[in-house]
């Protein structure tokens, strides 16, 4: 299957301070990628969903503002936590969908985990 | 997308099959069956899709009863690597649509 690569694989940073996360399609080209956070022991929630070349859309009760996203090509979209609080320490996770001979399958990063402390 | 519901945990013995069940009596005609598997501190994995007929892969079967309302997935020989929390998920393949992920089932193979 299609690989996505995520950068860092884990994150430790003090209270307040920003953190950047990278998602990359490595041999597709993914028009749409997803982030999704994952607390301990519970399911992956879909945080905001990402077209290349415009504005992400955001799931309720995520903040726009806090959770900056950046898509600018068909293989890179990058997750900036704003002023981080431990509240924020998480498992996020990307994924990106490959557009090929009309399926359109969902492709996941290993993972990000950010402990703010 | 149709809501699904799996049980919280299984157990299986390593060597023989596991066979995990997954409802979605809400289903819709063109919406697909997916299943994807999450090994501890990692990103979910593709295992399977179907839309009515059985499937199967190197990986997995899927069998898909006829009105549609439930489906088993089948490791058909698990091993300690199969210990994972398994996801059964409904959606359509509209552009627009994206996975949606409920609690899953926690498949403990033991020796």
């Amino acid at each position: 299957g299609a690989v996505v690569s995520q950068h860092p694989s884990r994150v430790i940073c003090k209270s307040g301070t920003s953190v950047k996360i990278e998602c990359r399609s490595l041999d597709f080209q993914a028009t749409t990628m997803f982030w999704y956070r994952q607390f301990p022991k519970q399911s992956l929630m879909l945080m905001a969903t990402s077209n290349e070349g415009s504005k992400a859309t955001y799931e309720q009760g995520v903040e726009k503002d806090k959770f900056l996203i950046n898509h600018a090509s068909l293989t890179l979209s990058t997750l900036t936590v704003t002023s981080a609080h431990p509240e924020d320490s998480s498992f996020y996770i990307c994924s990106a969908r490959a557009l090929a001979g009309g399926q359109n399958e969902q492709f996941f990063g290993p993972g990000t985990r950010l402990t703010v402390l | 997308d149709a809501k699904t519901t799996q049980p919280p945990s299984m157990d299986c013995a390593e060597g023989r099959a596991a066979n995990l069940p997954c409802n979605h009596s809400t289903i819709s005609g063109n919406e697909y069956v997916y299943w994807y598997r999450q090994i501890h501190s990692q990103g979910p994995q593709y295992i399977i899709h179907g839309l009515k007929n059985n499937e199967t892969n190197e990986m997995a079967s899927l069998i898909i009863t006829e009105d549609r309302k439930s489906s088993t997935l089948i490791l058909p020989h698990a091993t300690l690597r199969d210990t994972a929390v398994y996801y059964c998920i409904v959606r359509s393949n509209n552009a627009g649509n994206m996975l949606t992920f409920g609690g899953g089932t926690r498949l403990m193979v033991k020796p």
